[in-house]
């Protein structure tokens, strides 16, 4: 069975500084997904990014990035010039893509405090 | 285009009594999943529908709980003679067609049962 685990249950950043969020996951699977959520205070499950594991390229979507190191089972999340609104729990996710089903399997979180 | 829909957003129910959660997936969404997150915990993945189907329900408790996701109408998670510990927030996510492709899950706001 995959597994997701984050390292870090809990970092702080000072506001407009940059900050990495460990995830590392298990799976014998080749093809998957890798995702990125963010949860804030509202507890709306926002996505932040997604990866493809057949892509070397490391996806970004503005501020946000990943470094995905597939030998290392690594999928590490970078925050860039912090802002006070990305403070949020941050969950990684894993997707396979075989056997008709395309559940998401959840890390247990990071609490991002972002400091002005 | 409103996205995914879940109501109530917070359920109170007595121990014994049924609880019924909705979810209305994003236009031209046909999948559908529910997962459960318990305090201080990431999300857990119950079960994943399409119309009139149940693709896969590994993670159902096996007795207590079912979900359905008619022909007409909201997917609908329902819990018989709920218990202390069913209380947790419990999230809706649709996809439009996974089909092995890695679809990006979009999430409700969640319902909030509690059990008292």
């Amino acid at each position: 069975a995959q597994t997701v685990t984050q390292s870090q249950p809990e970092m702080s950043v000072q506001e407009a500084e940059t900050v990495t969020l460990s995830c590392t996951y298990d799976t014998s699977e080749n093809n998957y997904y890798l995702f990125w959520y963010k949860q804030p205070p509202s507890r709306q499950m926002i996505l932040v990014i997604r990866q493809e594991a057949y892509k070397q390229q490391n996806a970004t979507e503005n501020r946000f990035s990943v470094n995905f190191q597939k030998a290392a089972k690594s999928f590490s999340l970078k925050i860039s010039d912090s802002q006070l609104g990305d403070t949020a729990m941050y969950f990684c996710a894993f997707m396979r893509t075989q056997g008709g089903s395309e559940k998401l399997v959840f890390g247990k979180g990071t609490k991002l405090t972002v400091n002005p | 285009n409103a996205g995914v829909m879940q109501n109530p957003r917070h359920l109170v129910r007595r121990r014994g009594q049924e609880a019924r959660l909705r979810c209305s997936p994003m236009k031209g969404h046909s999948h559908v999943y529910w997962y459960r997150q318990l305090p201080e915990e990431g999300l857990k993945f119950m079960v994943y529908l399409q119309k009139e189907n149940i693709i896969d329900e590994s993670g159902m408790p096996k007795e207590r709980f079912s979900a359905e996701f008619p022909k007409e109408g909201p997917s609908i998670l329902r819990i018989q003679q709920v218990v202390r510990g069913d209380s947790a927030a419990y999230f809706c996510a649709s996809s439009p067609n996974p089909a092995g492709g890695g679809d990006t899950q979009y999430f409700g706001p969640g319902t909030r049962l509690t059990v008292l």
